[in-house]
């Protein structure tokens, strides 16, 4: 089993809709949850990270985790056109002087003006 | 613009060669990481380096390798290239190994084609 799985999509919805991503992950030692985005032909960009359990929002953006179940979520309300990207999950794990993050896959969206 | 500088950003080789890639971390920051983006297999973590120390290896090959110079700009080595490695390769960088929630910041990549 993956350590964070993350249904790649492809999603497509028109503007205005409210957008449900989703991530599962296997090890309950991670304690925070992160959100990159992607635009085509750029590299990842942190969108919002929440610690433990619980939402956390931010704009038109909420992240929700929940550490009982392993299942981690992002919603977009009032989804824009400029929304079009592909969204990943990211799990930080670190040891004695190292860090890193480890992705869901990325569910790829497409809202449709 | 990030701050993360990586060079070139395309990049078409043939099998059996080398290439090297290059990263400029944002200013201040002494962490550098690489990671490597296919589309069967997601981002997947290669290495880290602090301040021009290895800190943490994943799922790095051992035709890759890479370091950190005292001007903590980054290089991975790619040698005897395949068609599988072609791929997108990401540097990140941080301010330090351990960031919690904060993550660090990526450049926008080098695409490798291998032909």
């Amino acid at each position: 089993q993956k350590e964070v799985e993350q249904d790649p999509g492809p999603l497509s919805v028109p503007e205005g809709a409210i957008v449900s991503l989703n991530c599962t992950y296997s090890n309950s030692a991670f304690q925070y949850f992160m959100w990159y985005r992607q635009y085509s032909r750029k590299g990842p960009e942190l969108l919002m990270y929440t610690y433990s359990s619980g939402n956390k929002e931010d704009g038109r953006f909420t992240a929700q985790v929940d550490k009982s179940s392993k299942y981690i979520s992002l919603f977009i309300r009032d989804s824009q056109p400029s929304d079009s990207a592909t969204y990943l999950c990211a799990l930080p794990h670190s040891g004695a002087g190292s860090y890193q993050l480890t992705f869901g896959k990325g569910t790829k969206l497409s809202v449709i003006p | 613009d990030s701050g993360v500088t990586q060079t070139p950003k395309h990049l078409i080789t043939a099998t059996g060669q080398r290439v090297t890639l290059r990263c400029s971390p944002r200013s201040g920051d002494l962490s550098v990481y690489w990671y490597q983006q296919s589309l069967d297999q997601g981002l997947q973590f290669l290495i880290q380096y602090y301040n021009g120390e290895e800190r943490a290896k994943g799922n790095i090959l051992e035709r890759f390798s890479a370091q950190q110079f005292p001007d903590l700009h980054s290089e991975l080595n790619l040698s005897s290239l395949e068609l599988g490695d072609s791929a997108l390769y990401f540097c990140a960088s941080s301010v330090a190994p351990r960031t919690g929630g904060y993550g660090y910041t990526f450049g926008s990549g080098t695409r490798l084609t291998v032909v």
